[in-house]
């Protein structure tokens, strides 16, 4: 079945500690992208990656880092998450770079830092 | 700021009614998308119109974009319980192939 894999669903952590959240794509998409939603602000892009090796940064990139070392993961790693960063995050692709082709998202993962 | 804005922000109708919900964008476009989302869950991906096309239907959707007065509409006909979710207008900007900003949503509830 063709799907974005994001883990985990739910995470609960502290000031502080690194985390990571993985995005795992099947379907051989070059673009995918990572956005954060709040409520009454919809969704923002955090970071993009054209291809293998090529990021972008979205438009609230601060706290954030990504990697596309292969097609079909990307990463979303908290250096040092704080309490702002509590959110609904989405990771998504999709198959042309040109933002000309929809977007498949995962089902999200809640992130709650204390 | 947002690119895009929904209005109304909630929506509630009946079974059988027409949704009609209006998205405004700020600057020039290659094209504007249309999700759907269900509670908390992944945004599922509606229509896709580009900036030169003034009208797309898929179903009981119908999209219209007018590019002189930035704004999209999104009409659902004959509305179903099952129709209720969020629905997100996403704009990719001219010359900014990668980053697609979404809008805050509009809200639709479809009673029975």
């Amino acid at each position: 079945e063709a799907q974005v894999t994001q883990n985990p669903r739910y995470l609960i952590t502290v000031t502080g500690k690194k985390l990571t959240v993985t995005c795992s794509q099947n379907m051989n998409h070059e673009y995918m992208s990572w956005y954060r939603q709040d409520p009454g602000l919809g969704l923002r892009q955090i970071y993009y990656s054209m291809n293998v090796e090529v990021t972008d940064k979205g438009d609230v990139p601060e706290g954030y880092k990504v990697s596309r070392k292969e097609k079909r993961n990307f990463p979303l790693i908290l250096e040092s998450p704080s309490p702002n960063q509590t959110s609904l995050y989405f990771c998504a692709s999709s198959l042309l770079v040109q933002g000309d082709s929809p977007l498949h998202f995962g089902n999200g993962t809640r992130l709650t830092v204390t | 700021s947002q690119q895009g804005e929904e209005d109304p922000q909630a929506l509630s109708i009946q079974e059988g009614e027409n949704a009609t919900m209006n998205c405004s964008y700020k600057t020039s476009i290659n094209n504007l998308q249309w999700y759907r989302q269900n509670s908390g869950r992944g945004l599922v991906h509606l229509i896709l119109i580009r900036s030169n096309e003034r009208e797309k239907h898929s179903g009981r959707l119908r999209v219209t974009l007018d590019t002189s007065k930035k704004s999209s509409s999104l009409l659902i006909t004959a509305s179903r319980a099952a129709d209720t979710a969020s629905y997100f207008c996403a704009t990719v900007i001219t010359d900014s192939w990668g980053k697609l900003q979404f809008g805050a949503g509009t809200q639709v509830v479809v009673t029975p």
